[in-house]
């Protein structure tokens, strides 16, 4: 049974569309994020959710919001896309108190 | 800002032959170190977290090793096979009252040659 679930794994959309990619966590974690694979391919945070509320909130621009319906969904929605935005984002999920985060398997996002 | 290095960024490997490489994190202020094995198309898997100066945890034949003192940390892979490779990741945890968020080093990509 996945974990981590996001999708869609693969997204080629224009410049300027909106998207949004989904996650699902079954592990009952309470805590949830967003990592962006940068163009040096190193994962950064973007946000994290703890019980629905936003606490982590890095140096993103407002175009992208996450949404997190409840405490195992957090999607990200990304409005007028543009070609930087190309990259993998990766959906995780951690057990409060404990530092271990467990990862989806990524969403490829091209902006084209 | 938490800096987490590792080194190489890249490395072959003989099948059969061990391999190690570095993470190195700042030592002031140090909650715990994580290693995460990372193939291309598939979910970072925990490998080990690690809080203690000294420690050392196995997982089949990758081990790895905890300096806090002075903020490093080796992966060890012994008698790589080609399953091995991937890229390893390192991080350190900065914990917020309500949040975790992990800084990850730049990965090592490792590349075992049958």
């Amino acid at each position: 049974d996945t974990a981590v679930s996001q999708t869609p794994k693969y997204l080629v959309t224009q410049m300027g569309n909106d998207k949004s990619i989904k996650c699902e966590q079954n592990l009952g974690h309470d805590t949830m994020y967003w990592y962006k694979q940068d163009s040096k391919k190193f994962l950064k945070i973007m946000f994290s959710y703890n019980n629905k509320e936003l606490i982590i909130n890095e140096t993103v621009p407002n175009r992208f919001s996450p949404k997190s319906p409840d405490k195992a969904h957090l999607n990200l929605h990304i409005n007028s896309l543009e070609l930087g935005d190309s990259a993998v984002y990766f959906c995780a999920s951690s057990r409060r108190g404990q530092s271990t985060i467990y990862f989806g398997e990524g969403s490829w996002l091209t902006v084209v | 800002i938490l800096n987490v290095e590792q080194s190489p960024q890249s490395l072959h490997v003989q099948e059969g032959d061990s391999t190690n490489f570095t993470c190195s994190f700042p030592s002031s202020n140090f909650y715990a170190l994580h290693w995460y094995r990372w193939e291309t198309a598939k979910s970072p898997e925990a490998l080990f977290v690690m809080t203690l100066n000294g420690d050392e945890k196995k997982k089949g034949r990758i081990s790895a090793t905890l300096n806090t003192k002075e903020g490093y940390s080796y992966l060890y892979i012994k008698g790589s096979q080609p399953e091995d490779s991937a890229t390893y990741l390192c991080a350190c945890p900065i914990i917020k009252a309500a949040g975790n968020k992990l800084t990850f080093g730049g990965g090592t990509r490792v590349l075992v040659k049958p």
